[in-house]
């Protein structure tokens, strides 16, 4: 089944204490993308990335690293996570960009 | 930033009525996307429509663009209760440089009551 799987679905940790989120998909798409989502803020692109080594800063990549090592994972990491990260984060990937994305399940992230 | 801005915030219909959602964007862009997200969940493309098109239809969603306006509606026909759900508007920018961004609307959030 073509999907992107994010993992884990949800995360207790605390302040400053490294975490990661991966992300993969199985339809070899070019374009891959980190969100999160937060009441009344909608969604929010972190980082983009449209090939293998090539990432980009979306609109709120503070606090946030990535990196594209291989065509299917673009894992999200989050050095020393602060309580303001906490959200519900969504990967997402696409063919190209004239296509629309597919997206993961989510990962509600809680930094206490 | 936010792109686009959603129009309703709120949608209350009987089943079996159209809804009507519109999507307001700032920037010229590549093509604009509907996607569709159930609460708490991963959100679902519904349809894309290109700079260069005007109308899409695709089973009972029908979207128009227009680009003069900055503007696209989604029309969702004959509702029923499982179209319950928020509706976002994204559109793929054209930027100065070759990267190009997905950047989502604020929503309208769809009840269809039984």
């Amino acid at each position: 089944e073509a999907q992107v799987t994010q993992n884990p679905r949800y995360l207790i940790t605390v302040t400053g204490k490294k975490l990661t989120v991966t992300c993969s998909q199985n339809m070899n798409h070019e374009y891959m993308s980190w969100y999160r989502q937060d009441p009344g803020l909608g969604l929010r692109q972190i980082y983009y990335s449209m090939n293998v080594e090539v990432t980009d800063k979306g609109d709120v990549p503070e606090g946030y690293k990535v990196s594209r090592k291989e065509k299917r994972n673009f894992p999200l990491i989050l050095e020393s996570p602060s309580p303001n990260q906490t959200s519900l984060y969504f990967c997402a990937s696409s063919p190209q960009e004239s296509y629309g994305y597919t997206f993961g399940s989510g990962t509600r992230l809680t930094v206490v | 930033s936010q792109q686009g801005e959603e129009d309703p915030q709120a949608l209350s219909i009987q089943e079996g009525e159209n809804a009507t959602m519109n999507c307001s964007y700032k920037t010229s862009i590549n093509n604009l996307q509907w996607y569709r997200q159930n609460s708490g969940r991963g959100l679902v493309h519904l349809i894309l429509i290109r700079s260069n098109e005007r109308e899409k239809h695709s089973g009972r969603l029908r979207v128009t663009l227009d680009t003069s306006k900055k503007s696209s509606s989604l029309l969702i026909t004959a509702s029923r209760a499982a179209d319950t759900a928020s509706y976002f508007c994204a559109t793929v920018s054209i930027s100065s440089g070759s990267a190009r961004q997905l950047t989502f609307g604020s929503g309208t959030q769809l009840t269809v009551l039984p």
